[in-house]
């Protein structure tokens, strides 16, 4: 496809389980973002990944969230023993150029 | 810290009026975004302004940012239900650029 692909669109899982959330950019584009977005409200920097620099991870909000970019392009974002208010809508969005962000449709956590 | 806020927070309209959103906040931009989003989705991008006191008309939408570039503004003229979404503003910061910091959003309901 030619947008930003994010699976599972929805997930579902029991309080203190590691999760995986996958995006994949739009072709070309050399930076990736994670965002987090709660019940409807702004969003949330969490992480960003700019070729081969060092990621920025200062949004990331504990260290049971970690994500990785293999190969410059698809990025995992893992969040381990996950509490429930990890509830919210990840984001990933990819830009070719520095301020022009397109957006995946996201992927819906519920930690029960 | 909210370094962005939205006001209002959640608008309902009529078809046909206009409409002024907000985005403030006491820190400088190098540029402000406009994004807007609807259910299920990513946001999408509207506009970037990058100038002090920068105008730009996008349809019946214009956005403002202001001269010393801390705020912005998106004025809605003769508003259609197909407005209806959520709209965000996002700042891109001095020190790093490629980090937008999102405003909580304005969600808007424009009723036929």
């Amino acid at each position: 496809g030619a947008g930003v692909s994010q699976s599972p669109s929805n997930k579902v899982t029991e309080k203190g389980k590691d999760v995986e959330l996958r995006c994949d950019p739009i072709s070309g584009h050399t930076a990736l973002y994670w965002y987090r977005q709660s019940l409807g409200q702004g969003l949330e920097f969490l992480i960003y990944f700019q070729g081969n620099s060092a990621p920025d991870k200062s949004g990331l909000p504990s260290d049971r969230f970690s994500a990785e970019r293999t190969g410059g392009s698809v990025s995992t974002l893992t969040i381990q023993r996950t509490q429930q208010e990890d509830s919210a809508v990840y984001l990933c969005a990819s830009s070719l150029t520095v301020g022009e962000l397109f957006f995946g449709e996201g992927s819906r956590l519920t930690v029960l | 810290t909210q370094l962005l806020e939205q006001s209002p927070q959640f608008l309902s309209i009529q078809e046909g009026e206009n409409l002024t959103v907000y985005c403030n906040s006491s820190s400088v931009f190098s540029s402000l975004q406009w994004y807007r989003q609807e259910p299920g989705e990513g946001p999408v991008l509207l506009v970037t302004v990058v100038t002090g006191g920068e105008v730009k008309k996008l349809k019946r939408l214009t956005f403002q940012f202001g001269d010393a570039r801390k705020d912005s503004s998106l004025h809605i003229t003769a508003a259609q239900p197909g407005d209806t979404g959520l709209y965000l503003c996002a700042g891109a910061k001095l020190d790093s650029s490629y980090k937008l910091i999102f405003g909580s959003g304005t969600r808007l309901l424009v009723r036929p």
